[in-house]
């Protein structure tokens, strides 16, 4: 149980394109989900957290203009790059909770497998 | 603020050999939880363990065993008899009850036949 989708898993396109990148929790809902971006060679830094029927809250530096993010059900998440960029190439990830419910769960984060965008 | 620190940024062993990855970490709160995952080369994100600032007991599975040590903030990860399969990125990371993970920024594992 407690599968989360990541779609699609790799993108390559050009610059100035926007860019839709989907998180599912297949099988749970989730009340949050969380995206991270991660650069080659380093760590996972958390972007935005984002709650069902409410806006995202973005980490500070993180562009909200930039990334869009939509959470409109229990069961999906959007990332949109918006008018991409080289240096927006990066790993995402997206995770998913059911928030207080796994507090004391032995895992409260379920992550999606990532995607792998590359702009031209 | 929470921070967790990985000193090690590449290690690299032989086959069956041991090799323990270090993970420092701060928090200001007394529940915590702490967690280590594997990434490897496809980038997916594998969870291995999740411990609780009230346990301080030591963990064991299979090859890997963990050990948690409040004094002295640390979270160590051992592989016994370690195996090429387990080359991968290996991220140590905090969360303070509900809150998303902050994450070390890894350390990569290589082990040579």
């Amino acid at each position: 149980g407690a599968v989360v989708s990541q779609h699609p898993s790799w993108v390559i396109c050009k610059s100035g394109t926007s860019v839709k990148i989907e998180c599912r929790s297949l099988d749970f809902q989730a009340t949050t989900m969380f995206w991270y971006r991660q650069f080659p060679k380093q760590s996972l830094m958390l972007m935005a957290t984002s709650n069902e029927g409410s806006k995202a809250t973005y980490e500070q530096g993180v562009e909200k203009d930039k990334f869009l993010i939509n959470h409109a059900s229990l069961t999906l998440s959007t990332l949109t790059v918006t008018s991409a960029h080289p240096e927006d190439s990066s790993f995402y990830i997206c995770s998913a909770t059911m928030g207080p419910l796994e507090l004391y769960s032995n895992q409260p984060q379920h992550f999606g497998d990532g995607t792998r965008l590359s702009i031209l | 603020a929470q921070k967790v620190t990985q000193a090690q940024t590449e290690i690299s062993v032989v086959e069956k050999e041991d090799v323990t990855l270090d993970c420092v970490y701060e928090t200001r709160d007394t529940t915590y939880y702490l967690f280590w995952y594997k990434q490897p080369p496809s980038g997916e994100l594998v969870f291995l363990i999740r411990r609780n600032s009230f346990d301080e007991q030591n963990e064991i599975s299979g090859r890997y065993s963990w050990n948690f040590q409040k004094s002295t903030s640390s979270f160590n990860f051992t592989i016994t008899a370690s195996q090429v399969v387990d080359s991968a990125v290996y991220f140590c990371a905090l969360s303070e009850g509900d809150t998303p993970l902050v994450f070390g920024k890894g350390t990569r594992l290589s082990v040579i036949a």
